[in-house]
């Protein structure tokens, strides 16, 4: 029972599309992300929700614009889609917000989106 | 220059070998610390924490030096399924509690 789960795993779309990915964990926990990793493979944070509400939004463009209806989901919908987002978006989730040793993120198999 | 810095490599090493990966951050806010495994195309895991006094797994030895701000991860008798990239994470606290990644070390373990 896959514990946090994205969805589609790829997606090639025309430049100017909108399009939209999914996330649901199973886990119970508190707090959602997204990471996007680029093709020099460095994951970067893009915005962290905790309990639906956003707490971080790491200067990323407003034409991402994530969405969490309940505590277990956070979509991430992206307008007029570019060339330079082609990367691979990561979803995942912790029990809290909280980073302490012993804590654990968990990782969604992650959507590859090329924007041609 | 990024916040978690971490040697890409690659490093080829044969089976058996010890190899050793270094990481240093530059927040001295940060509160915790990892190392994730990445294989290729597939989403990172956690390996294991690193706590202040090092700590140990089977194989894997983390180390943390907070005053240098320096984290490493050594691994002993790689086996061909070490092969992966080990990412250096550091966990920030307050306002803005977040995971940040290193770049990762390739680890490549030949037969």
């Amino acid at each position: 029972d896959t514990a946090v789960s994205q969805t589609p795993k790829y997606l090639v779309t025309q430049m100017g599309n909108d399009k939209s990915i999914k996330c649901e964990q199973n886990l119970g926990h508190d707090t959602m992300y997204w990471y996007k990793q680029d093709s020099k493979k460095f994951l970067k944070i893009m915005f962290s929700y905790n309990n639906k509400e956003l707490i971080i939004n790491e200067t990323v463009p407003n034409r991402f614009s994530p969405k969490s209806p309940d505590k277990a989901h956070l979509n991430l919908h992206i307008n007029s889609l570019e060339l330079g987002d082609s990367a691979v978006y990561f979803c995942a989730s912790s029990q809290t917000g909280q980073w302490y040793s012993g804590t654990e993120a968990f990782f969604g198999q992650g959507t590859r989106l090329t924007v041609v | 220059r990024k916040e978690v810095e971490q040697d890409p490599g690659p490093f080829n090493v044969p089976e058996g070998a010890t190899v050793a990966f270094n990481c240093t951050y530059s927040n001295s806010a940060s509160q915790s610390f990892f190392w994730y495994r990445q294989d290729c195309r597939k989403e990172p895991k956690l390996l294991m924490s690193v706590y202040s006094s090092g700590n140990e797994d089977g194989r894997f030895t983390a180390q943390l030096n907070r005053a240098s701000q320096y984290i490493s991860l050594l691994i002993r008798d790689s086996k061909l399924s070490d092969s992966a990239t080990y990412l250096c994470v550091v966990g920030r606290g307050g306002a803005t509690n977040k995971l940040i990644f290193g770049t990762g070390t390739l680890l490549a373990v030949q037969p």
